[in-house]
């Protein structure tokens, strides 16, 4: 069965740590990993990855996918207030790029 | 903001009854999926349009079902309304083009209550 896993669950930190988010998959005939942010409602969009090793940068997020061990992180730098969120992984599979989102990370950054 | 546009943004129904939700894809994209998002949960695909077409389902049963207009816009319809039909729907808007990968950009959702 297809999944994707994101650790941890949750996490609390104060404004200025770094955190690292993981999201591991197991999904047949993947084409990319995408992370998106979700503060209320609509699923913001943030990096799509294809290629292993290579590491995609916006600001202070960034994020790398390992094909080989079927895994990908994001890692956010001197955190924000502003950065609390719900962060989903997702895996496109197929044709169709149908997204397999993991349970989401729920993230909150304290002042 | 993305461009994606839903409408309505809540809706509260009863048990039975039949719903049609509503999406707006951005400027230039011809793909349209749509997702349930359950409580605490990750969204799930329901099916994805493409030029008109279902082109891939979900694990949702028949009284689920779309379409996608000649404007790339896009209608999901839930017949027989049940109770754990309540979830944040949202649909995607993407530009697919053959072999390639994607971006896919959400909207803001419709809230929908079922009682």
């Amino acid at each position: 069965e297809d999944k994707v896993v994101q650790s941890p669950l949750s996490l609390v930190v104060h404004e200025g740590d770094t955190v690292t988010l993981n999201c591991s998959y197991e999904v047949t005939n993947f084409r990319s990993l995408l992370w998106y942010k979700q503060e209320k409602k609509a699923p913001t969009f943030l990096f799509m990855l294809t290629s292993s090793g290579i590491e995609k940068k916006s600001g202070r997020l960034s994020s790398i996918l390992d094909k080989k061990e079927l895994f990908s992180i994001l890692n956010i730098t001197a955190t924000q207030t502003g950065d609390s969120a719900v962060y989903l992984c997702a895996a496109a599979q197929g044709n169709t790029g149908k997204l397999i989102f993991g349970q989401g990370t729920t993230l909150q950054v304290k002042p | 903001e993305t461009g994606v546009t839903q409408s309505p943004t809540h809706l509260i129904k009863t048990r039975g009854q039949q719903v049609t939700l509503r999406c707006s894809s951005q400027s230039g994209h011809n793909t349209v999926s749509w997702y349930q998002q359950a409580l605490g949960q990750g969204p799930q695909f329901i099916f994805q349009y493409y030029r008109e077409e279902e082109n891939g389902r979900g694990n949702f049963p028949p009284r689920f079902s779309g379409l996608q207009f000649p404007n790339y816009s896009s209608e999901l319809n839930v017949n027989a309304l049940e109770l754990d039909d309540s979830a944040l729907y949202l649909c995607a808007s993407s530009q697919q083009l053959s072999g390639g990968n994607y971006e896919q950009y959400f909207g803001p959702g419709t809230r929908l209550t079922v009682t």
